[in-house]
């Protein structure tokens, strides 16, 4: 295992076009989080499951974004009708679940850049 | 909320000089805080976390609760910590989702 994946690395679209990116956590990470990065701006969280349950979602993600985690292994993050403005890069990062009371340390993808045009 | 603020966006020294990065987070209850480091054409990676109190790469960073900060330091830097470094924020509990700040690119010139 060497590591988090996601596929694919690039992605050039046209606006009002759907895409689908993926993301493969480390093996037995039950924990995996979406999130978006604009230039000259960190990451900002999407969305988090927990297995196959997706726990909570920012106000980020709109109506146009949806996100699944069949069998909490393999992770999805569609986004339908694209606009310019979903240009961004999309970090995929997975964790284990954390020792008690402790926040756990995220292992983060290589990411998919979008660009919308 | 919660928020994390990197007030400087680059930081260019010279090899062997001293090197801080600030940070400054806004949180209600007892956060836990991260540095995250990003070398060029790597992906995001972890470098070190407030509760291991470790030094990583010769970093060493210090949870001030009363200054709300968590800089980072290194006495002497060295070419190959030029690198793009994002401070980061958790809560504990069960959604341990990430707040960070907008990085600071570090330059360390010969």
């Amino acid at each position: 295992d060497t590591g988090v994946s996601q596929d694919p690395r690039h992605k050039i679209t046209k606006r009002g076009q759907n895409v689908t990116f993926r993301c493969d956590p480390i093996s037995e990470h039950n924990r995996l989080y979406w999130y978006r990065q604009t230039l000259g701006q960190g990451p900002e969280f999407l969305t988090y499951f927990q297995n196959e349950a997706q726990l909570e979602k920012s106000r980020l993600l709109s109506d146009r974004f949806s996100a699944e985690r069949p069998k909490g292994s393999f992770s999805t993050l569609e986004i339908q009708r694209t606009e310019q403005g979903d240009s961004a890069m999309y970090l995929c990062a997975s964790s284990p679940l954390g020792w008690s009371g402790g926040a756990d340390t995220q292992y983060f993808g290589p990411g998919t850049r979008l660009t919308v045009l | 909320a919660q928020r994390v603020t990197q007030p400087e966006k680059l930081l260019s020294v010279f090899k062997g000089a001293p090197v801080e990065l600030k940070c400054n987070y806004s949180y209600s209850g007892s956060p836990e805080l991260f540095w995250y480091v990003q070398y060029s054409r790597q992906r995001l990676q972890l470098l070190l976390r407030h509760i291991s109190r470790e030094s990583i790469k010769g970093f060493t960073a210090d949870l001030n609760k009363g200054e709300t900060s968590f800089h980072l330091k290194k006495p002497f830097a060295q070419e190959e910590d030029s690198a793009m470094y994002y401070c980061a924020l958790s809560s504990t509990g069960a959604n341990s989702k990430l707040t960070f700040g907008k990085g600071i690119t570090l330059s360390v010139r010969p």
